[in-house]
């Protein structure tokens, strides 16, 4: 399953699929970015980044895909499991603004067993 | 490693009082502590960037009488929601830097803080 973001907020995908979350970034000056997933109730966990001078990178089942020409971002999770269901954000940030995290809107994955 | 916690986890409080949440990095020294706002279903809203040994710096938008940030140690931050009413109800995370490795940028988040003013 794949989400587009702002148009897609929710995803569902049964389990053991792939799912696929998107992010556009705004700032073309950022140089860092990050997911993160949020379980209801809970601050945001630390999943991947990527800096700009790479454009994937691969971590324990999931992958994060840099395309800086389209400032798109997306972050693959394989065999998706009911334990990945939650809220993923991404952040940007670069170094003008004190690396302050600029913040996705975040998509809802849901993952049907 | 890495581990930042937030006390009070949960704190209820009558309007017209103050409450203060504390952030703490439990391992490593933190210069630079973030405080975040989340509305339900919503986003991160940064508020505020602390900095250890001086005032914080302040998101256009949030009144910084209203939100008053201590950031008086290098494991110790803390946000005072000053006279608190119904509308400040809601859900405040905090992050920290890890001063001590060089060029990382990774934030390290606390588990949140349900705030609800009655």
């Amino acid at each position: 399953g794949e989400s587009v973001g702002l148009h897609l907020p929710t995803l569902s995908v049964q389990e053991g699929d792939n799912s696929i979350i998107n992010c556009a970034y705004s700032n073309s000056a950022s140089d860092y970015f990050i997911w993160y997933k949020q379980e209801s109730g809970k601050g945001p966990q630390f999943i991947i980044d990527i800096r700009s001078n790479m454009d994937k990178r691969q971590g324990q089942r999931v992958t994060v895909l840099l395309n800086k020409t389209v400032k798109h971002l997306s972050l693959q999770i394989a065999a998706t499991q009911p334990g990945d269901s939650a809220v993923y954000f991404c952040a940007e940030s670069y170094a003008g603004n004190n690396r302050k995290l600029i913040w996705g809107l975040g998509t809802s994955l849901a993952v049907n067993p | 490693g890495a581990v930042v916690s937030q006390h009070p986890s949960r704190v209820i409080c009558k309007s017209g009082t103050s409450v203060k949440i504390e952030c703490r990095s439990l391992d490593f020294q933190a210069t630079t502590m973030f405080w975040y706002r989340q509305f339900p279903k919503k986003s991160l809203m940064l508020m505020a960037t602390s900095n250890e040994g001086s005032k914080a710096t302040y998101e256009q938008g949030v009144e910084k009488d209203k939100f008053l940030i201590n950031h008086a140690s290098l494991t110790l931050s803390t946000l005072t929601v000053t006279s608190a009413h119904p509308e400040d109800s809601s859900f405040y995370i905090c992050s920290a830097r890890d001063s001590g490795i060089g060029g990382s940028y990774e934030q390290y988040f606390g588990p949140g803080t349900r705030l609800t003013v009655t």
